[in-house]
């Protein structure tokens, strides 16, 4: 069974560009959930789908944003990028939206802004 | 809110010596919790889970047990390999009406030396 792809894997973009991420969660999975990753913050939440249905999201601003296909893909996208949005972005699947479930997570997109 | 507090890093140990790493909690109800291996350029990847106070998850010679009364979840292995060496993160998921909270620490790094 193939895992979580993360596409593209590295990606470099200039400042006030605009990004699209993309996610496949493993076949079955029907929530994807996103997280940026700095050295310097960590992890953190960016958002959760579940059934096409946006679920939960984090403390980011509004540039940030997301959606789910009807596939169970999922694509995240920033506008106006700045500096500070240089980061891992990961993204992983589970199988259902139950609390006790283990995530599966991508190899994610490096993010580098110039 | 919910929060995840890990021991700060990096840990170095030789190889073949016995790892704690702490992790503690606080949660509005009932956690699960996690904990999760990241290996260099890659994904993070579940080591163990426990869903229930007293339970203990276990897997490659890992071991943490969920203490409800001190709420801790802290991971420990009797003798550390140099394939260990990557960083781990506690993490806790809990129901909150609709939505799944996930709460990652920020992450342990780990060097094992032979």
């Amino acid at each position: 069974k193939a895992g979580v792809t993360q596409t593209p894997r590295y990606l470099i973009k200039t400042r006030g560009q605009q990004v699209t991420l993309s996610c496949s969660p493993i076949s079955g999975h029907r929530s994807v959930s996103w997280y940026q990753q700095t050295p310097g913050q960590g992890l953190q939440f960016l958002f959760e789908y579940f059934s096409e249905t946006q679920r939960n999201k984090g403390n980011f601003p509004g540039r940030f944003s997301g959606r789910q296909f009807s596939n169970s893909r999922s694509e995240m996208n920033v506008s106006t990028l700045e500096l500070g949005d240089s980061a891992l972005y990961l993204c992983a699947s589970s199988l259902e939206y139950r609390a006790n479930e283990k995530l599966f997570f991508g190899s994610g997109t490096q993010l580098s802004v110039l | 809110g919910n929060s995840v507090t890990q021991m700060e890093g990096p840990v170095t140990l030789s190889e073949e010596a016995f790892l704690t790493i702490n992790c503690t909690y606080t949660a509005t109800g009932y956690p699960s919790l996690f904990w999760y291996v990241q290996y260099p350029g890659e994904g993070l990847q579940l080591l163990l889970k426990a869903t229930k106070a007293d339970d203990k998850g276990s897997n490659k010679g890992f071991e943490a047990t969920y203490r409800k009364e001190t709420t801790s979840f802290h991971l420990e292995k009797g003798s550390v390999q140099v394939s260990d060496s990557a960083v781990y993160f506690c993490a806790l998921t809990i129901s909150s009406g609709s939505a799944r909270q996930l709460t990652f620490g920020s992450g342990t790094q780990l060097t094992v030396l032979p």
